[in-house]
């Protein structure tokens, strides 16, 4: 069974532009979370959608936004970036329910310079 | 604010030894709480998870603990190996939130030395 998808795994951007990033879930997971983590600050929450709906935004500026396609596959997108938002971004998909687990993809590295 | 809180950055332990990592929360919603290992340039893997309705669960070397009362939990590896070398997450659910929208700590860097 494959597991969550992230394309692209790295990428480098100056200030000022934008960046799309992409996330296949597992197959039959209809929920997928965006994290970002950055050095010592963990996992924040960015967003999560379900069913084309995002039902969860974490605290980030609107220059952060998402999408979540039919197919369940999950678009973030950031504009006029900033070095700050140099980070691992997570893409994690869920089967609906209150336990379980979240997995994980291996994240897009981006870097703003 | 940070609402799970893993206040040791590093620990270091003997390959054999036990590992105890510990995790702090200040919010009384959570009710399901996760711990997650990430090694470098891959995504956080699941190790085990326990409900606020229990106060122990135990999955191979990996034993979970949790006190409500202290809003604390721990993670416990019996015996500690070489390949547990990693950054361990503690992340918590909200009670009628989903699974998606976890709220992690920092991050435990942890060692285990031959």
């Amino acid at each position: 069974k494959a597991g969550v998808t992230q394309t692209p795994r790295y990428l480098i951007k100056t200030r000022g532009q934008q960046v799309t990033l992409s996330c296949s879930p597992i197959s039959g997971h209809r929920s997928v979370s965006w994290y970002q983590q950055t050095p010592g600050q963990g996992l924040q929450f960015l967003f999560e959608y379900f069913s084309e709906t995002q039902r969860n935004k974490g605290n980030f500026p609107g220059r952060f936004s998402g999408r979540q396609f039919s197919n369940s596959r999950s678009e973030m997108n950031v504009s006029t970036l900033e070095l700050g938002d140099s980070a691992l971004y997570l893409c994690a998909s869920n089967r609906e329910g209150a336990s379980g687990e979240l997995f994980f993809g291996e994240g897009s590295r981006l870097t703003v310079l | 604010d940070q609402q799970v809180k893993q206040n040791s950055p590093s620990l270091s332990v003997q390959e054999g030894r036990i590992s105890i990592l510990n995790c702090d929360y200040t919010n009384s919603m959570f009710d399901y709480f996760l711990w997650y290992k990430k090694y470098p340039a891959e995504g956080p893997t699941f190790l085990i998870s326990i409900s606020s309705i229990k106060d122990k669960n135990e999955d191979g070397r990996f034993t979970v603990f949790l006190n409500k009362s202290a809003k604390h939990l721990s993670l416990h590896i019996v015996p500690s190996q070489p390949g547990d070398s990693a950054v361990y997450f503690c992340a918590a659910k909200e009670r009628g939130s989903t699974l998606g929208r976890l709220y992690f700590g920092r991050g435990t860097q942890l060692t285990v030395w031959p």
